[in-house]
């Protein structure tokens, strides 16, 4: 079982520089999410999505943009990076109904802004 | 607003020592509370839950009773090993698919 795959795994950028994150899921989850993980901030919702074709903004979205191409894959945008967004990404899904509460993360991927 | 406060870390334990890591929330309502465990190099996971007041949630020797009277989560085990040491998130969810986490607390277990 894959899971939530993210590509890539590293990135180095340079300040102004675009680049997107890539998100996967295989377990026909309908909501994804993108987190950012910071030193002493733990994680915040950068965006989401609650089921193919809709997106919204979460409690960090300045400076990003995201697209929900299908039920399997939501894509997180740096249109012009900045030294702030140098961060850990974690893309998650969870199954809807049920209320499990349960997130499944991907590994995440380390950006670094220069 | 609703959120999570844990504990400042890093805690750090020796070997079958006994864990607690505190969790308190802030919520207008009765939440669902969870907590995950980060192993190093890895994605969250989710560790256990409770979904009202007095439940206990249990996984991999781990426990949390969630209390409604002192908002708090708090999670124990009664003897830690090497491969417990990871960073722990306490979170809290209104039935909804979204997910407010704690700052983690870094649990490090030396032999």
């Amino acid at each position: 079982n894959a899971g939530v795959t993210q590509t890539p795994k590293f990135q180095v950028l340079k300040t102004g520089q675009s680049m997107t994150l890539q998100c996967a899921q295989d377990m026909n989850h309908n909501s994804m999410y993108w987190y950012r993980q910071d030193p002493g901030m733990g994680l915040r919702l950068i965006y989401y999505s609650a089921s193919e074709g809709t997106t919204d903004k979460g409690e960090v979205p300045n400076g990003y943009n995201v697209s929900r191409l299908n039920k399997r894959e939501f894509s997180l945008r740096l249109e012009s990076a900045a030294p702030s967004q140098t961060s850990v990404y974690f893309c998650a899904s969870i199954r809807t109904g049920g209320n499990t509460g349960e997130l499944f993360f991907g590994e995440g991927s380390r950006l670094t802004v220069l | 607003g609703d959120s999570v406060t844990q504990m400042e870390g890093p805690v750090t334990l020796s070997e079958e020592a006994f864990l607690t890591i505190n969790c308190t929330y802030t919520a207008t309502g009765y939440p669902s509370l969870f907590w995950y465990v980060q192993y190093p190099g890895e994605g969250l996971q989710l560790l256990l839950k409770a979904t009202k007041a007095d439940d206990k949630g249990s996984n991999k020797g781990f426990e949390a009773t969630y209390r409604k009277e002192t908002t708090s989560f708090h999670l124990e085990k009664g003897s830690v090993q090497v491969s417990d040491s990871a960073v722990y998130f306490c979170a809290l969810s209104f039935n909804t698919d979204k997910l407010i986490f704690g700052t983690g607390t870094r649990l490090q277990v030396f032999p």
